[in-house]
């Protein structure tokens, strides 16, 4: 089983739509959350932290469920420029603040 | 922007030549990180660095070596390519204190021939 993971997709959503994505993980003594967004043949960006209160930047929402071990992201209105590949990372207290990514969800905004 | 240059930017090269991938970073980052990732999968951490003469290898077996001399610098090196090392490797920093932000260089697309 792997340690996070993710829907594939690919989720093709009209532009101003709203879509989510959700993640579980697997390791229970996890301690934080992030999204980050990988365009195509690009490097990997940080989107976004998860907060057990869930957070909000713009358009996006994030939300933590530690009881079951989910996590989600919202995005609303959606634009073109979000179409992307978004990553579920989850920081695993091994000492080094070890990052343990997920395969991705892949997002296409058509117009 | 983030200031973490990778290269080359594309490598193919022949079965059992010895090649070198450059990182360099410019941000003063203890931290720094070789992953690699395969189209459509996740990324795969294979070597990590807590600072200068700091290396330690990652939860992903590789036959790469790396070496960080310089807080800047963390170069990795196969000592003999085989088709199998064919795959994206993508090096990133971060601060000491906040790990989970890494900054990415824009990788290196090795094939071996």
């Amino acid at each position: 089983r792997k340690e996070v993971e993710q829907d594939p997709g690919p989720f093709n959503v009209p532009e101003g739509a709203t879509v989510a994505f959700n993640c579980t993980y697997s390791n229970s003594a996890s301690q934080s959350f992030f999204w980050y967004r990988q365009d195509c043949r690009k490097e990997p960006k940080l989107l976004m932290s998860v907060y057990s209160s869930g957070n909000e930047d713009g358009r996006f929402t994030a939300q933590l469920n530690r009881a079951s071990q989910y996590i989600s992201l919202l995005i609303r209105d959606s634009k073109l420029s979000d179409s992307a590949t978004y990553l579920c990372v989850v920081n695993e207290d091994t000492g080094f603040q070890k990052l343990v990514f997920g395969t991705g969800t892949r997002l296409l905004v058509s117009p | 922007e983030a200031d973490i240059y990778q290269t080359p930017r594309y490598l193919v090269i022949g079965t059992g030549k010895k090649i070198t991938l450059e990182c360099s970073q410019t941000m003063g980052h203890d931290k720094m990180y070789w992953y690699q990732q395969d189209p459509g999968m996740e990324l795969h951490l294979i070597h990590y660095s807590y600072g200068v003469n700091s290396t330690e290898k990652g939860d992903l077996s590789s036959e790469s070596t790396v070496s960080r001399i310089r807080t800047e610098h963390f170069p990795l090196t196969l000592e003999s390519a085989r088709p199998s090392h064919t795959s994206q490797y993508l090096c990133a920093s971060s601060e000491q204190r906040y790990s989970y932000e890494q900054y990415f260089g824009p990788g290196t697309r090795l094939t071996v021939t």
